[in-house]
């Protein structure tokens, strides 16, 4: 299957910052979705982006399918922003693989 | 509209035990999956539903693990008997016809086995 590897690991902000975070793929997706699990387990979706870009208030998120990267962008972080950032993504053998995910902390 | 339902939200019990789980999609979504995650890392597929049929159960401990979707809608997920290292998150997710909808979660069964 696709292998999906997220980057960086970990992440340390205050609060006002901004950030990126990447998400690549190994192989053509179909599927491509960045999920929040919020400090209660809650997956929470952001963006179902297989290509393109899109936003929505202070996060917006692109795919470049044909350099088989995502990445999503956080601006004016604020503490409830905290948690882990999940990217998921599955290709033609119809198998969803998710990425290990980005542990984010942001700060007051 | 309804999100994804699960319950129960919290369970304890015994090593060699039994558990189930019950998921109820989003109304009108073909396709059902059930994740394990273990703490500290991401989930992992366990089985794939399209309708009632079963699309991919490569990750499933069949040995002790059992899911059904009887009727193409709300399904069951469950352990017997259960073992330490099943102590998890079980989230059950949907979407609306295949795996490559945007998928939406439920909130999750956490499981704890002593």
């Amino acid at each position: 299957g696709i292998q999906v590897e997220q980057s960086p690991p970990d992440l340390i902000l205050q609060e006002g910052a901004n950030s990126t975070l990447r998400c690549n793929f190994s192989d053509s997706v179909n599927n491509l979705q960045w999920f929040h699990q919020n400090p209660w387990g809650q997956l929470i979706n952001l963006f179902y982006i297989p290509s393109g870009t899109k936003q929505n208030g202070r996060l917006s998120a692109t795919t470049v399918a044909t350099e088989r990267y995502s990445l999503l962008y956080i601006s004016s972080s604020q503490t409830t922003d905290s948690g882990v950032y999940f990217c998921i993504s599955g290709g033609s053998n119809y198998k969803l693989t998710f990425g290990k995910g980005t542990l984010l902390t942001v700060n007051p | 509209e309804a999100g994804v339902a699960q319950s129960p939200r919290y369970k304890i019990i015994e090593k060699r035990q039994s558990v189930a789980f019950w998921c109820n999609p989003i109304s009108g979504h073909a396709t059902l999956y059930w994740y394990q995650q273990i703490l500290g890392q991401g989930p992992k597929l366990l089985i794939q539903f399209q309708n009632n049929g079963v699309v991919d159960d490569s990750q499933l401990p069949k040995d002790r693990f059992s899911a059904e979707r009887l009727k193409g809608v709300d399904s069951t997920l469950k352990i017997q008997p259960a073992k330490l290292e099943d102590s998890a998150v079980y989230l059950c997710a949907s979407s609306s016809y295949c795996f490559y909808n945007e998928q939406f979660f439920g909130p999750g069964t956490r499981l704890t086995v002593l």
